[in-house]
């Protein structure tokens, strides 16, 4: 299957700074990404769409400021979670779908955030 | 709105079959996802199914009744690393997946 590869996978930063996490799709294009948030034995919770040349489509209630994403190539989404809160601090996955039809959605391996 | 129900957890014994349901009422419709995830770690695909009917996959298969609004994931054989969350996730447009609270799958010796 198709490779999504998500850097970094853990990461632990203090309070009041900002952390980027990357999202590649190593074999295909990708216009359209994907982020999710996941909290400890909950399901994941989508955040936003990542638009590759446009601007991301965010969710309702999520902050559009806090939680920038930057799509800048075919290949590679960021999101930066800006002004650090011990309450930011979960697992951050994103997934991307090869093609235009309906196929599954890939998924990075996550990035444990933990905001100190 | 979207609303994807799942049970909680669920126990059974090595060699067993375990029938996971989930149900959904979502606005829209473009296929339903079964995913399987170990703690701390990204979810893994197991099917998918867009038509009525069931899907075999080796020890996993998964069913779809779209006018039902009902799918379940069938595990035969079950073995030890088969303990996981086994998520329910319905696409409501390309590659955007709404998921449930997941499954959590327990299996005994």
């Amino acid at each position: 299957g198709a490779v999504v590869s998500q850097h970094p996978s853990r990461v632990i930063c203090k309070s009041g700074t900002s952390v980027k996490i990357e999202c590649r799709s190593l074999d295909f294009q990708a216009t359209t990404m994907f982020w999710y948030r996941q909290f400890p034995k909950k399901s994941l919770m989508l955040m936003a769409t990542s638009n590759e040349g446009s601007k991301a489509t965010y969710e309702q209630g999520v902050e559009k400021d806090k939680f920038l994403i930057n799509h800048a190539s075919l290949t590679l989404s960021t999101l930066t979670v800006t002004s650090a809160h011990p309450e930011d601090s979960s697992f951050y996955i994103c997934s991307a779908a090869p093609g235009t039809r309906n196929t599954e959605a890939f998924f990075g391996q996550g990035t444990r955030l933990t905001v100190v | 709105g979207q609303n994807i129900d799942q049970p909680t957890e669920m126990t059974a014994t090595e060699g067993a079959i375990v029938q996971i349901n989930c149900t959904y009422q979502t606005s829209g419709f473009n296929g339903l996802f079964w995913y399987q995830q170990h703690a701390g770690e990204a979810p893994t695909f197991l099917s998918y199914n867009v038509l009525d009917g069931l899907e075999e996959k080796g020890r996993f298969s998964s069913f779809l009744s779209r006018s039902k609004g009902y799918s379940y994931l069938l595990l035969k054989e079950l073995q030890m690393k088969d303990s996981a969350s086994y998520l329910c996730a319905v696409s409501f447009s390309w590659g955007k997946l709404q998921f449930g609270a997941g499954t959590q799958v327990v299996v005994t010796p």
